[in-house]
């Protein structure tokens, strides 16, 4: 079971500014969940089915994507959005995940 | 409020066995599919068990990397969720989150495979 890329691994980012996220799939015309994690808690489920907000998550939060190309973007970083972002296919097995982004603040 | 709490985890030898248990409340388990995930040292995220409902004859699947070594297993009567893990290895060490669809997480058992 792969990882599947995700680009960039690290990245710092000033308040107010655009972040984008990607991650690529093994197959194309799957679904994409993308997952945020701070440091010492769970994963949290961010975005689903590839554009759907979680509930609770702020509407600066996008996610999209085709074929095999897929992205979560921040419209305006904020503080609080500092965090690991994981990628995972869903809806069939394996629910493979991304290796993971780490956002951090400018 | 929905609360997943998983407990079993701790320090074992290679080769040995050790079971997990995810204890949930505040949703309609009967209905959930539920999954084992677990996080590496090097936070790497990788999806290990999946169990379906009692409407999908309870089918379950495997990450390659641990099919015919671990078992997940499900009692609906408890809202309840298990991963049986046999003949461990250093490379198994993690932690284990079990999960409702991937929407509601535990806070994680961590299992350490050590000689």
């Amino acid at each position: 079971d792969n990882v599947l890329p995700q680009s960039p691994t690290t990245m710092a980012a000033s308040p107010g500014e655009k972040v984008t996220i990607t991650c690529h799939a093994s197959s194309s015309g799957i679904y994409m969940n993308w997952h945020q994690q701070k440091s010492g808690t769970s994963p949290k489920l961010w975005i689903y089915d590839t554009s759907k907000l979680a509930s609770g998550v702020p509407d600066r939060f996008s996610g999209s994507g085709s074929g095999t190309s897929y992205s979560l973007t921040i419209n305006t970083m904020e503080t609080e959005d500092a965090a690991t972002y994981y990628c995972q296919q869903c809806c069939s097995t394996p629910y493979t995940f991304g290796a993971g982004t780490k956002l951090e603040l400018k | 409020e929905v609360q997943l709490v998983e407990t079993g985890g701790g320090l074992v030898q290679p080769g040995k066995s050790l079971k997990l248990t995810c204890a949930t409340s505040g949703f309609t388990f009967s209905n959930a599919w539920m999954h084992w995930v677990r996080q590496s040292p090097e936070k790497q995220l990788e999806w290990v068990a999946q169990i379906k409902a009692k409407s999908n004859n309870y089918a379950t699947y495997y990450a390659e990397s641990v099919k015919g070594r671990f078992t997940i297993s499900r009692d609906d009567s408890k809202s309840s969720v298990y991963l049986q893990m046999n003949s461990l290895k250093e490379e198994d060490t993690a932690i284990y989150y079990c999960t409702a669809v991937f929407a509601y997480w535990g806070q994680g058992t961590l299992v350490t495979v050590s000689s």
